[in-house]
């Protein structure tokens, strides 16, 4: 499987500033996949990055809230714009084969917390 | 919309015993199944893939799947307190993506 890391690895913000988080794989990968995972929660899917076009977006998030880049098949970032306190959670990546439900190998994660 | 249920725990297991983890879906076409173990504070690492009705064995861990009852399972034999963690069920619904369960917590006791 692909090995996968996050930027940063943590971090502290103050509500109304935003972050973007880094997902860097050593392999070339076709889809990449955002989730968040609130305390004690499972995992939400937020959007799918493919390389060369827009992100596909979950019902619930939007791009003007959670900008995703995927300039390259290795590399994605995704924003979290304006945060607020209810934006504290995990931000984890992940990668797949791109076929039908291919297994998914996910990144160590970014744990957020908004004051 | 599409759901995968599992019973949250905390399921409480002496060592050495079999853990049985269950897990419905919703979505009667899903063709994909998968167990995460995640421990706390960490990521979700693959434990298991199963796409064909029956049994799966790898090691410890035996993943079943039923489609005609839309019923996936992972037994975990001979456990250990290293196994203490949440596991989440995931089932493919669409090409690459999977949806999650919210996870069942398990204790192994010693």
């Amino acid at each position: 499987s692909a090995v996968i890391s996050q930027k940063p690895s943590r971090d502290i913000c103050q509500r109304g500033t935003s972050l973007t988080i880094q997902c860097q794989v050593d392999s070339q990968v076709t889809m990449m996949f955002w989730y968040r995972q609130q305390p004690g929660q499972s995992l939400t899917l937020i959007a799918t990055a493919n390389q060369g076009s827009e992100a596909t977006y979950e019902s619930g998030f939007v791009i003007d809230k959670f900008p995703i880049s995927r300039p390259n098949l290795t590399f994605s970032t995704l924003t979290v714009s304006n945060m607020s306190p209810e934006d504290s959670s995990i931000y984890l990546c992940s990668v797949g084969g791109g076929g039908a439900g291919e297994t998914q190998y996910f990144g160590p994660g970014t744990r957020l917390l908004v004051l | 919309q599409k759901e995968v249920e599992q019973n949250s725990g905390p399921l409480s297991v002496p060592e050495g015993a079999i853990a049985s983890l269950n897990c419905t879906y919703s979505d009667r076409v899903s063709q994909s199944f998968f167990w995460y173990r995640q421990y706390s504070g960490k990521s979700p690492e693959l434990i298991m893939s199963i796409y064909s009705n029956g049994d799966k064995e790898d090691g410890r861990f035996t993943a079943q799947l039923n489609k005609a009852s839309q019923y996936v399972s992972l037994l975990i034999r001979d456990s250990q307190p290293s196994d203490s963690a949440t596991y989440l069920c995931a089932v493919g619904v669409s090409a690459s993506k999977i949806i999650f369960g919210s996870g069942t917590r398990l204790s192994i006791r010693p």
